[in-house]
């Protein structure tokens, strides 16, 4: 069974300031992707970032990027010169290329302090 | 190019009625799932399907709940005989084709449904 877990629910930060958003996740397969979602009150899923997990190099899109272990099975989201526009439900999602759909995490609420 | 949307945003119904939500992949998209998100929880795997066909229905409840994706039209989950577990938020995601970006699923808003 695959299994998804982020064990913060809830983090806040100061605004400019870097936070760190933890996930570890359970698969057998090779093949594999992993995904963050940012969830704000508008209740749109929006894809922050995307992880395949065949390359070594950790994803970066701009303020956003992650630490990926494969081996300890862990890939934590690092948002940097954070804004308050980052106030967020995060959740980490695992996509298996022979199952075609995603598992989530519970979610991590993300609150900005200004 | 149109992101997907779902309709409707938000949906009454009494226990005992039928909900019906309606999900238009994006252009060019031909995967449609559905997810369901109770209050404070995570997504959760429904349904996964293609034109005219269901590939994995192994998170649908099995009873009163169907999905379709006709070949003309969007993409209509079911659910018959609402009774209050069955509020939640329900999401429809869609992906391309191409085998690089097909685990790419990108999400309407969601449609709220409150069951009286």
């Amino acid at each position: 069974a695959q299994t998804v877990t982020q064990s913060q629910p809830e983090m806040s930060v100061q605004e400019a300031e870097t936070v760190t958003l933890s996930c570890t996740y359970d698969t057998s397969e090779s093949d594999y992707y992993l995904f963050w979602y940012k969830q704000p009150p508008s209740r749109q899923m929006i894809l922050v970032i995307r992880q395949e997990a065949y390359k070594q190099q950790n994803a970066t899109e701009n303020r956003f990027s992650v630490n990926f272990q494969k081996a300890a099975k862990s890939f934590s989201l690092k948002i940097s010169d954070s804004q308050l526009g980052d106030a967020a439900m995060y959740f980490c999602a695992l996509y298996r290329q022979g199952a075609q759909k995603l598992v989530f995490g519970q979610g991590t609420r993300l609150t900005i302090n200004p | 190019n149109a992101g997907v949307m779902q309709n409707p945003r938000h949906l009454v119904r009494r226990r005992g009625q039928e909900a019906r939500l309606r999900c238009s992949p994006m252009k060019g998209h031909s995967h449609v799932y559905w997810y369901r998100q109770l209050p404070e929880e995570g997504l959760k795997f429904m349904v996964y399907l293609q034109k005219e066909n269901i590939i994995d229905e192994s998170g649908m409840p099995k009873e009163r709940f169907s999905a379709e994706f006709p070949k003309e039209g969007p993409s209509i989950l079911r659910i018959q005989q609402v009774v209050r577990g069955d509020s939640a938020a329900y999401f429809c995601a869609s992906s391309p084709e191409t085998p690089l970006t097909k685990n790419i699923q990108y999400f309407g808003a969601g449609t709220r449904l409150s069951v009286l």
